[in-house]
């Protein structure tokens, strides 16, 4: 069965250090996804993109965050100055189309120190 | 703000009973409605989707949703020790992001 995969599933980094997290979503999905979920709190949506662009963002997705989509199967979540409470497990998702059901990755837990 | 309401829980039921378990949203253009399934630790997988009013059945689950109501639920039958877990209520805001509830937590005593 197609699945999302998601790489590292864990990732240590000090405050202030860039980090990238990996996706290869599901190949014939269309729209791709983060999300983020902190430790004991729900899961927030972050970006949409599709067509080789983001297609909503909410707000905590600022300045420091960028996606990319870099060749035909990666998708990348970048964190250009990590915060503290940037630390959380981050959850990439994909579906076919606009409002069909979404199927995430296993996630990579980033702790920031 | 634009909210998906869940009872966090614990919700106890006995195995074999069936697990009810609710959520109510503000946004009335919502289209589409999903429940995931998340243990403890890990990602949230899909479980059931709904998009019409009614009633939407797939083996020993089903969803129910009321638009007017603003209301979505989820019925598991039988409910097993291994159904024990926290379900998220997801609902479609705007074009494609979606909101997440908080969870509710499901605890199935054998």
């Amino acid at each position: 069965e197609p699945e999302v995969t998601q790489t590292p599933s864990h990732q240590v980094t000090q405050m202030g250090q860039e980090v990238i997290l990996r996706c290869v979503p599901i190949s014939n999905h269309l729209y791709f996804y983060w999300y983020r979920q902190i430790l004991g709190q729900k899961v927030e949506f972050l970006v949409s993109f599709y067509n080789n662009e983001i297609s909503e963002k909410s707000e905590i997705f600022d300045d420091q965050f960028s996606v990319e989509r870099p060749d035909g199967s990666n998708f990348t979540l970048k964190i250009r100055s990590t915060k503290l409470e940037d630390s959380a497990m981050y959850f990439c998702a994909s579906n076919q189309g606009v409002g069909a059901e979404a199927f995430f990755g296993q996630g990579t837990r980033l702790t920031v120190v | 703000q634009k909210e998906v309401e869940q009872n966090s829980g614990p919700l106890s039921v006995p195995e074999g009973a069936i697990a009810s378990l609710n959520c109510t949203y503000s946004d009335r253009g919502s289209q589409s409605f999903f429940w995931y399934r998340q243990y403890s630790g890990k990602s949230p997988e899909l479980i059931m989707f709904i998009y019409s009013n009614g009633d939407k059945e797939d083996g020993r689950f089903t969803a129910q949703l009321n638009k007017a109501s603003q209301y979505v639920s989820l019925l598991i039958r039988d409910s097993q020790p291994s159904d024990s877990a926290t379900y998220l209520c997801a609902v479609n805001e705007g074009y494609q992001k979606v909101t997440f509830g908080t969870g509710t937590k499901l605890q199935v005593i054998p």
